[in-house]
């Protein structure tokens, strides 16, 4: 089965404070994405990686970096934490870029204050 | 850009059968998938569909039509553990992107 894990469920964070959220897949997938989920809006995507140092924009990237230095690992950093990033962010990772299946990570629901 | 829209909410009572209505608009279209989350949960996979038609797996089918720019998801023989929201997402763009609907939570009754 795969697995995803991210590194907190919950973190509460101050406002202009950098903020690091891993994750953490064990199945070789090649992808992994970040998104946040907010009530009625779904799940809008931030970043994606289809390889090890490759990154490309989602639908909402201001504000947000990511960095993938091995391929196991996707971490989203917010630079300067603002109160509109309180959400919930959840990783997935996929096999392939073709492949409609992703798998989730449980998330992790930050506030910031 | 892409768009899709799906009910916000349904009801429905046990051993029903209830349909999420799912519609959308986008640049470049690979699929329709369809995901299930539980309330605290993580959303798992429930279908893709690529080409017009139903696919049925177990109590749940899927719908598409590309003509239309529409699909459903079809649940069956209703039980009170299928509570929870459902998501549509079309894989688009280049194929590389899933992009959500708001989601549609459904509520079943006794």
């Amino acid at each position: 089965d795969v697995k995803v894990t991210q590194s907190s469920r919950y973190l509460v964070k101050r406002t202009g404070e950098k903020v690091f959220l891993e994750c953490v897949q064990d199945m070789d997938h090649e992808n992994m994405f970040w998104y946040r989920q907010d009530p009625g809006l779904g799940l809008r995507l931030i970043y994606f990686s289809y390889d090890v140092k490759m990154k490309e924009k989602g639908d909402i990237p201001e504000g947000y970096s990511v960095s993938r230095e091995k391929k196991e690992r996707f971490s989203l950093i917010l630079e300067s934490a603002s109160t509109n990033q309180t959400s919930m962010y959840l990783c997935a990772s996929s096999l392939s870029l073709a492949d409609n299946e992703q798998f989730f990570g449980p998330g992790t629901r930050l506030t910031v204050l | 850009g892409q768009s899709l829209e799906q009910p916000s909410e349904v009801t429905a009572v046990e051993g029903a059968i209830v349909q999420i209505n799912c519609t959308y608009q986008t640049s470049g279209f690979y699929g329709l998938s369809w995901y299930q989350q539980h309330d605290g949960g993580a959303p798992t996979f429930l279908s893709y569909n690529a080409l017009d038609g139903l696919e049925e797996t177990g109590r749940f089918s899927s719908f598409l039509s590309r003509s239309d720019s529409y699909g459903y998801l079809l649940l069956q023989e209703l039980q009170m553990k299928d509570s929870a929201s459902y998501f549509c997402a079309v894989l688009g763009n280049a194929g590389n992107m899933l992009t959500f609907g708001g989601g549609t939570r459904l509520m079943v009754k006794p």
